[in-house]
């Protein structure tokens, strides 16, 4: 079955590291996506991309970037982490602006 | 600004009653509503969605209504079970705006608890 798969599930890092999560998608989508849930504020989209080589910002993009170099892989890179990029990460992809997001079980991040 | 809004951080229903989770949404582009849930540890899943053009869409338990006027769409369980106890997520999209599509942006989600 094609799933969409995030790691690491947990992660704890220090301030000042860069850090990268890894978002990997079997169902072979164009339009990927990074979110960050955090308790009062729901979902937000930080870096999303409609296919190779393309990358947009999100409402919540400082701090974070993305690249797209193969259609499977959309990874997340904190160039350096801060206490307030404590959040749990999700990825999600989808198959046309029409289509419902699928999401992976997404990856705790602490940073101390 | 938060475009998408869920007022009810947490909702506690009996089971076999109806539960009514409610959104609101500022942005008149959105033409796309969608209603997620999502248990601890897990990522959403989606549950159902609807079109601008429509009013109201069904699916089982599940119905979302729509009032375009208001700026206000509502999910409907009936009835309600222990198994419905999730995090509900209701997010809309500028489905017909070039390059816009799919992104949605996401309400803060309510916690509904159904109680045996």
């Amino acid at each position: 079955d094609a799933e969409i798969t995030q790691s690491p599930r947990h992660k704890i890092t220090e301030t000042g590291r860069q850090v990268t999560l890894a978002c990997h998608q079997t169902w072979n989508h164009n339009n990927m996506f990074w979110y960050r849930q955090d308790l009062g504020h729901g979902l937000r989209l930080i870096h999303y991309s409609y296919g190779v080589q393309d990358t947009n910002k999100g409402e919540v993009s400082d701090g974070y970037s993305v690249s797209r170099s193969n259609t499977e892989d959309l990874p997340l890179t904190l160039e350096s982490a801060a206490s307030s990029q404590t959040s749990v990460y999700f990825c999600a992809s989808s198959e046309s602006a029409e289509s419902p997001l699928h999401f992976g079980n997404g990856t705790r991040l602490t940073v101390t | 600004d938060q475009q998408v809004k869920q007022n009810s951080p947490s909702l506690s229903v009996q089971e076999g009653r109806i539960s009514i989770l409610n959104c609101d949404y500022t942005n008149s582009m959105f033409d796309y509503f969608l209603w997620y849930k999502k248990y601890p540890a897990e990522g959403p899943t989606f549950l159902i969605s609807i079109s601008s053009i429509k009013d109201k869409n069904e699916d089982g338990r599940f119905t979302v209504f729509l009032n375009k006027s208001a700026k206000h769409l509502s999910l409907h369980i009936v009835p309600s079970q222990p198994g419905d106890s999730a995090v509900y997520f209701c997010a809309a999209t500028p489905i017909l705006l070039y390059n816009q599509g799919g992104k949605l942006i996401f309400g803060q989600g309510t916690e509904l608890s159904v109680k045996p």
